[in-house]
């Protein structure tokens, strides 16, 4: 099946910084790009929808301002997540989507750690 | 918007038993219906997915159904073993954005 990487898998920052994750579509061009947040056993909740070269639509109550996104190539999406405090620690997950089959895949997910 | 509602939260059976998993989903005109395994720590893994324009379908122990007049699908998994312990995510699809389910952490006992 399609690869879906991220990068990094862990990361811990002191409160204030910024982090960039990044999510790669390797074997595949990604028409759509997903991001997802995952607190400790909760459910995946979608945080925006990127498409290649256009703005990112965010969800409801996802501050676009502190969650920026850039899908500038088929095959690479970022998060970056500005100003961290504790309350964004959380798993997030990128998933890379092919319009035309409707099916998506996946990244292995990012662990971020604000102290 | 589109909401999806899964039951059970937690599911413990014995090895060998079966185990069933619902979900219902809102959006009528949603199209598109997979599931997911999450092992703790990693991304969710799809097993299974079913289309709007099939009713049932099977891979080895794993099983899908969708009656899409009462907006249900259900995740079935015969003969269990222990390393499919996880939790499982049903999500619906429609435009490509997939909304998922609460989850629910099967456990399966040797």
């Amino acid at each position: 099946g399609a690869v879906v990487s991220q990068h990094p898998s862990r990361v811990i920052c002191k409160s204030g910084t910024s982090v960039k994750i990044e999510c790669r579509s390797l074997d595949f061009q990604a028409t759509t790009m997903f991001w997802y947040r995952q607190f400790p056993k909760q459910s995946l909740m979608l945080m925006a929808t990127s498409n290649e070269g256009s703005k990112a639509t965010y969800e409801q109550g996802v501050e676009k301002d502190k969650f920026l996104i850039n899908h500038a190539s088929l095959t690479l999406s970022t998060l970056t997540v500005t100003s961290a405090h504790p309350e964004d620690s959380s798993f997030y997950i990128c998933m890379a989507g092919v319009t035309s089959t409707d099916t998506q895949y996946f990244g292995p997910g990012t662990r971020l750690t604000v102290l | 918007g589109e909401n999806v509602e899964q039951h059970p939260s937690t599911l413990s059976v014995q090895e060998g038993d079966s185990a069933v998993i619902k979900c219902t989903y809102s959006d009528s005109a949603s199209n598109y219906f997979p599931w997911y395994k999450q092992e703790l720590g990693k991304g969710p893994q799809l097993i299974i997915d079913i289309r709007s324009n099939v009713g049932e379908k099977k891979d080895q122990r794993i099983a899908v159904t969708l009656n899409k007049t009462a907006k249900h699908f259900s995740l079935h998994i015969t003969e269990t073993q222990p390393e499919d312990s996880a939790v499982y995510f049903c999500a619906a699809s429609v435009g490509g954005k997939l909304i998922f389910g609460q989850g629910t952490e099967l456990s399966v006992k040797p």
